[in-house]
């Protein structure tokens, strides 16, 4: 069975950092790219970033909200991929998701999730 | 980016009601779409992807069409385990975005 699972949230002060961890299990990582969503109180669902498999290159993508300040990992050989998050805001505020594609050639369609670890951002 | 614009912003609807959610792309996505349900506190759940292919698990009940830039979600028969938020998504494009959301209430 496949799972995600998240850990490492919890409250940190605009300015600090926190790393989130995407424990896998139940697949072969490697074969795999891992993306990580997050959504804010009460809203709708962002794209933060993607780490491709090493098949390709282990290319990182991220969305510009994030791009300078988040760093996306991955250990294959643990089965865990990371979001590394610097300089916090108070609008990273949300519960982060870490997710996996419906299969290693349907294109990015996330059928695998997480249950989602809650950041909060604030002094 | 690409903007994925839903409606509507929410529906009431009776069981065993058909309810359809329509979602706009602001430029062709071919049918890089998905369409998630994501219930208060949980992940989001994958029902269709590439526009109109029902994820395995997925009650029957559920189908999706379109391309291009007009998408459409169709409940054929709304149960009270419907109740949820949907989500259209588009996977065409860096970066991936998604629509506003349309919540979903049984009247």
């Amino acid at each position: 069975e496949v799972q995600l699972v998240e850990s490492g949230g919890g409250l940190e002060q605009p300015g600090r950092s926190l790393r989130l961890s995407c424990t896998t299990s139940g697949f072969t990582l490697e074969d795999y790219a891992i993306t990580w969503f997050r959504q804010a109180p009460g809203k709708g669902l962002e794209w933060v970033g993607f780490i491709a498999s090493r098949t390709y290159g282990g290319t990182t993508k991220y969305a510009a909200s994030v791009e300078g300040r988040f760093i996306i990992s991955r250990v294959d050989s643990k089965n865990i991929a990371y979001l590394q998050m610097n300089s916090l805001k108070t609008e990273d505020t949300a519960v982060y998701y870490c997710s996996r594609q419906l299969t290693e050639t349907s294109g990015d369609y996330f059928a695998y999730w997480g249950q989602g670890t809650l950041v909060t951002v604030s002094s | 980016d690409i903007q994925m614009t839903q409606s509507p912003y929410s529906v009431s609807a009776s069981v065993g009601d058909r309810v359809t959610i329509t979602c706009r792309a602001s430029q062709d996505i071919s049918n890089w779409l998905a369409w998630y349900q994501q219930k208060p506190g949980k992940a989001p759940i994958l029902l269709i992807y590439a526009a109109s292919i029902l994820q395995t698990g997925v009650p029957s009940r559920f189908s999706g069409s379109g391309s291009g830039t007009d998408f459409t979600l169709t409940i054929s028969s709304l149960q009270p385990e419907d109740l949820a938020v949907y989500y259209c998504h588009q996977a065409n494009t860096f970066p991936y975005t998604f629509g506003q959301g349309t919540k979903v209430e049984i009247k």
